[in-house]
Formats: structure tokens, C-alpha cells, sequence
């Protein structure tokens, strides 16, 4: 199974929006409406920001938003705040035998 | 507050073992899948093996030398690593699986594969 495809990097101003995209097949992103999200920060375990490809975890910022077209899922981040200065990294159901792929990470900087 | 606390990794030459532990508490363990996700140093996240209603599966980098498995009972889901290569350095979160995303982590176990 092979890793979904994400930009090694994306920056914005504070206050500015940020897009990372995640493109995968048919089998996974394109496959299922199960596209997640995780941000991570240094040293830190990931954290879930959005599953189901739209929908957001109780806690996280409505900032954050999801949505997919074909194989290919977004992940956005609008109002960037210093503290969203992270890795992230997006993953994709694709089927029962081997069910779960990540993304390769995109490394978020709040310029 | 789900949480879920990793155990048992450390330093172990290749050909070795280790038997990774992930207690979990705040939450009604037998009702969720789990699942074991690594990253190794500078490196993105990998599934390593699920455990749930779909049953048992592995990725294919460990296949056939790491075993999946969790007691109920002790509210504990388990990682027995034989075979280990040096590639199998990394660390090692264990996660709840809800609405198929990864909602609860660890804060990881950290491996190394080394002679």
C-alpha cells in the first residue's frame, strides 16, 4: 500500500488561509468518505483535527475544514495562529485487507 | 478522558523481540478497535496492525513477525516484535479507531533497533 501524496511544505501569514491537499486512488481517498486529519507538533503525538472527510472532532477549531473531490482530499486551515506551526498528516480507509494509509506530512509554518 | 498509555519499548539487537503494552483507561475499551502506528525518527506515520471488528491486519513491512493481540480484560492491547531489523526503529503509538480515524493516542514507546 502505498503512501497518499501531500506538498512536504505550505505557509501563510497569521490571519492568512493555508490549503494542503492528499491524493491518493480510487482504493482509498477516492473509495470511501473516510479521509482523516492529523496535526502533530514536535515531540507530541498526533491529534486528530477532522474524519469522515468534513467532520470535526468536539474541541477542534472551526478553522479547520475538510473536504474531498475524486482522490484527492484538502485540508484547510483559515485564520492562521501561531500555534498551528505543525506537521500534518492525512490518512484514508482503503478497504478491509489493508485498511489504513497515510499521507506523506505537510509541514505547516505560520510565517 | 480516554487514555491510553504505551510500554515495553527500549533497545534490542536485531533478530530481537519486544513485547509493546498499551493500557487504556477513561473510556469502555472492548467497544473499540485499536491499532498500533509508527513513525520513525524524521519520518511520517505507518498502521502497523489493527485490531476490531474487521478482524486482524498487518502491514506488509511486519507481516509475518509481529502479532496483534489485547485482553479485555486488563483493558490492554499488546505488540509482540520478533524478527527486528533495523527499519523497525521508530516510535510506536498505540490508538483508538472511532468512525475510522485514529481519535486517541498514546504518547508513544520509543524502539531501536541496534547491535
Amino acid at each position: 500500500q502505498s503512501a497518499l501524496t501531500q506538498p512536504p511544505s505550505a505557509s501563510g501569514s497569521p490571519g492568512q488561509s493555508v490549503t494542503i491537499s492528499c491524493t491518493g486512488t480510487s482504493s482509498d481517498v477516492g473509495g470511501y468518505n473516510y479521509v482523516s486529519w492529523y496535526q502533530q507538533h514536535p515531540g507530541k503525538a498526533p491529534k486528530l483535527m477532522i474524519y469522515e472527510v468534513s467532520q470535526r472532532p468536539s474541541g477542534v477549531p472551526d478553522r479547520f475544514s475538510g473536504s474531498k473531490s475524486g482522490n484527492t482530499a484538502s485540508l484547510t486551515v483559515s485564520g492562521l495562529q501561531a500555534e498551528d506551526e505543525a506537521d500534518y498528516y492525512c490518512s484514508a480507509y482503503a478497504g478491509s485487507n489493508n485498511p489504513y494509509v497515510f499521507g506523506t506530512g505537510t509541514k505547516v509554518t505560520v510565517l | 478522558e480516554a487514555q491510553l498509555l504505551e510500554s515495553g519499548g527500549g533497545l534490542v539487537q536485531p533478530g530481537g523481540s519486544l513485547r509493546l503494552s498499551c493500557a487504556a483507561s477513561g473510556f469502555t475499551f472492548s467497544r473499540y478497535a485499536m491499532s498500533w502506528v509508527r513513525q520513525a525518527p524524521g519520518k511520517g506515520l505507518e498502521c502497523v496492525s489493527v485490531i476490531g471488528d474487521i478482524g486482524i491486519r498487518y502491514a506488509d513491512s511486519v507481516k509475518g513477525r509481529f502479532t496483534i493481540s489485547r485482553d479485555n480484560s486488563k483493558n490492554t492491547v499488546y505488540l509482540q516484535m520478533n524478527s527486528l531489523r533495523a527499519e523497525d526503529t521508530a516510535v510506536y503509538f498505540c490508538a483508538t479507531l472511532w468512525n475510522y480515524a485514529f481519535e486517541t493516542w498514546g504518547q508513544g514507546t520509543m524502539v531501536t533497533v541496534s547491535s
